[in-house]
């Protein structure tokens, strides 16, 4: 199962909005409405922030939304923030019964 | 809370097997399955596979089979994952979301350094 394809890194200036994208197939992304996105800071563990496509996990900032359209999904961080540089990454359930992380995306917040 | 809390981190010889404990509280351990990722120093994420604590089925990821034993203990709570592979890297454990289809939460991650 090969990894799905993220941008390497993402950068905008505070209270813009940036979008990361997560490229699949249609044996996992568009298969399922079953994309996740983690963020990470560094030395921490993940953390849920968008499951089931786009719905946010308790407590997480309506600042951050997820959409998908095919075999892309997408993160939007709107009002960008200094609290929001990190790392970002995707997860899909895939038709091998297992589920698969994105490559990551490091956001810089300039 | 809900909490995973992780074994320390260890530091292992070419060629040996090193057992990383996930200990879980907050929830009934046997209700929801467990999954455990792996990052390699500055690399990504990858998922390995996972257990389900009240059936003991297991699902590994291809590249992590052979050399990857899940294994959990209902009277402690606690999940378990040996490793034989000889990459220095953080494992971490984490719970399957309520409603499933996502990892949360997670553990804090344990560091496994091979150094001969």
């Amino acid at each position: 199962q090969s990894a799905l394809t993220q941008p390497a890194s993402v950068s905008g200036s505070p209270g813009q909005s940036i979008t990361i994208s997560c490229t699949g197939t249609s044996s996992d992304v568009g298969g399922y409405n079953y994309v996740s996105w983690y963020q990470q800071h560094p030395g921490k563990a993940p953390k849920l922030m968008i499951y089931d496509v786009g719905n946010r996990s308790s407590g997480v900032s309506n600042r951050f939304s997820g959409s998908k359209s095919g075999n892309t999904a997408s993160l939007t961080i709107s009002g960008l923030q200094a609290e929001d540089e990190a790392d970002y990454y995707c997860s899909s359930w895939t038709s091998s019964a297992n589920y698969v992380f994105g490559t990551g995306t490091k956001v810089t917040v300039l | 809370q809900v909490q995973l809390v992780q074994s320390g981190a260890e530091v292992k010889k070419p060629g040996a097997s090193v057992k990383v404990s996930c200990k879980a509280s907050g929830y009934t351990f046997t209700d929801y399955y467990i999954h455990w990722v792996r990052q390699a120093p500055g690399q990504g994420l990858e998922y390995m596979g996972c257990i389900h604590p009240n059936s003991g089925v297991t699902r590994y990821a291809q590249k992590f089979q052979g050399w990857v034993t899940m294994t959990t203990d209902a009277s402690i709570s606690t999940a378990f994952v040996e490793l034989k592979s000889d990459d220095t890297a953080v494992f971490y454990c984490a719970r399957d979301r309520v409603g499933g289809w996502a990892f949360d939460p997670w553990g804090q991650g344990t560091l496994v350094t091979v150094s001969s």
